[in-house]
């Protein structure tokens, strides 16, 4: 089946530091979506994103589908960025099952 | 708009009994999902309705049954529960395959 890797596993930054979590995948996908879990768990949409770049605050992700990764970029990092990273792809012949990669762990520390 | 409610939030069971999971939209989405997250891992799809009268099975259905009970309202049953069940369950919605998804805020099932 596919394979959707996340890197890194766990981030650490200080705020006001920039950093990039990318989500690579193993077949061709229809679309793929960012999302974050708060530390109280609540998962929020950032990005449905098949391909190109979307911007959202400080917030701003790429996908190169022909490529097979995707790229989320966080800028001026707030304490209320933490929580994790979950990237979501929709396979090709799969119409409804998103397929979830494991997370990228980010503290932003004050 | 309260997007996507789950109701419990929490939930405690003991080996072999049943229950039933809460799950309505007000987005008139036409498709409806069940994941469950564990520790360590990822969403794990359980079962999804695609739209009003149907549904189907995902990654990991066994010991579960789904009821798409109108466009709106979504349940999860487990009937007989076992400490494997034991999870962080979600429910969530999207308007179709290629539409974003919208999560409910989990329930937090231990089963003992």
């Amino acid at each position: 089946g596919i394979q959707v890797e996340q890197s890194p596993p766990d981030l650490i930054l200080q705020e006001g530091a920039n950093s990039t979590l990318r989500c690579n995948f193993s077949d061709s996908v229809n679309n793929l979506q960012w999302f974050h879990q708060n530390p109280w768990g609540q998962l929020i949409n950032l990005f449905y994103i098949p391909s190109g770049t979307k911007q959202n605050g400080r917030l701003s992700a790429t996908t190169v589908a022909t490529e097979r990764y995707s790229l989320l970029y966080i800028s001026s990092s707030q304490t209320t960025d933490s929580g994790v990273y979950f990237c979501a792809v929709l396979l090709m012949d799969s119409s409804y099952k998103l397929i979830f990669g494991s997370g990228t762990r980010l503290l932003v520390r004050p | 708009n309260a997007g996507v409610t789950q109701t419990p939030k929490f939930q405690v069971l003991k080996t072999g009994q049943s229950m039933t999971l809460q799950c309505a939209q007000d987005m008139n989405h036409n498709s409806m999902y069940w994941y469950r997250q564990d520790p360590g891992m990822g969403l794990r799809l359980i079962y999804y309705s695609a739209s009003e009268g149907t549904t189907d099975k995902g990654e990991v259905p066994n010991g579960y049954n789904v009821s798409r009970l109108n466009k709106r309202e979504f349940s999860l049953r487990l009937e007989s529960a076992a400490p494997s069940q034991t999870s962080v369950y979600f429910c969530a919605s999207s308007r179709g395959s290629n539409s974003p998804l919208h999560f409910g805020n989990g329930t937090r099932l231990t089963v003992t």
